[in-house]
């Protein structure tokens, strides 16, 4: 099977512009995951969806960060406007269909460096 | 709130040698643990899934065991090789697919 696929995978941007980034997750996979993986820290958790429903949110930077899965297939997560904590490798995962014990399955990021 | 730890941070091997990594988590009320790989300028690849009712997965060379009680979980890895090379993350599952991860440690395997 095809795994996660996310694009671009390197960008760099100066402070106060803005980014997007792209995710499609395993084909049939209801749960979509962002996260955000700092240099030497295991990855945070930005924001989970549930098919096109916002699961938790509660750790996304929302003044800057927004993100959306309008058809229930793949996402984009954007930051407007970046700042320099904001370098990072961003993640998306997705699993088969919230059950508890699905793995996840990432795919190979997108790194970001600000400026 | 979950809290993750995992120890050593780095760790570093002559090859052929069994290992074990640990992974430390405080709150027993889990669904599930997974250790996943991640090489340099990669994602997360799952390597093993332990279910709250198991004790251990095995895959290969590798072993993970779970002890909830203790809030404890090893990964072993038998005979290691430079290709096991990576940093291994545990996470910890609780409901809705809440995953909380470790920092991760980074193993190196010397020719």
């Amino acid at each position: 099977e095809a795994g996660v696929a996310q694009s671009p995978r390197y960008k760099i941007i100066e402070k106060r512009q803005s980014v997007a980034f792209w995710c499609n997750p395993i084909s049939g996979h209801a749960t979509l995951y962002w996260y955000q993986q700092i240099l030497g820290q295991g990855p945070k958790l930005l924001i989970q969806f549930q098919n096109n429903g916002v699961v938790d949110d509660s750790q996304l930077p929302k003044d800057r960060f927004s993100a959306e899965r309008l058809k229930g297939v793949d996402s984009t997560l954007k930051i407007q406007p970046a700042k320099l904590e904001d370098s990072a490798v961003y993640l998306c995962a997705s699993s088969l269909d919230g059950e508890t014990n699905s793995p996840l399955h990432f795919g190979n990021g997108t790194r970001l460096t600000v400026t | 709130k979950q809290e993750v730890t995992q120890i050593p941070a780095a760790l570093s091997v002559p090859e052929g040698e069994n290992l074990v990594l640990n992974c430390s988590f405080t709150d027993s009320a889990i669904y599930n643990l997974q250790w996943f790989r991640q090489d340099p300028g990669k994602g997360l690849t799952s390597l093993l899934l332990i279910q709250s009712s198991q004790r251990e997965q095995t895959s290969g060379r590798l072993n993970a065991s779970l002890d909830k009680s203790s809030g404890r979980s090893t990964l072993y890895i038998a005979a290691s090789q430079p290709g096991d090379s990576a940093t291994y993350l545990c996470a910890v599952c609780r409901a809705v697919n809440q995953f909380y991860f470790g920092t991760g440690t980074s193993l190196t395997v010397i020719p």
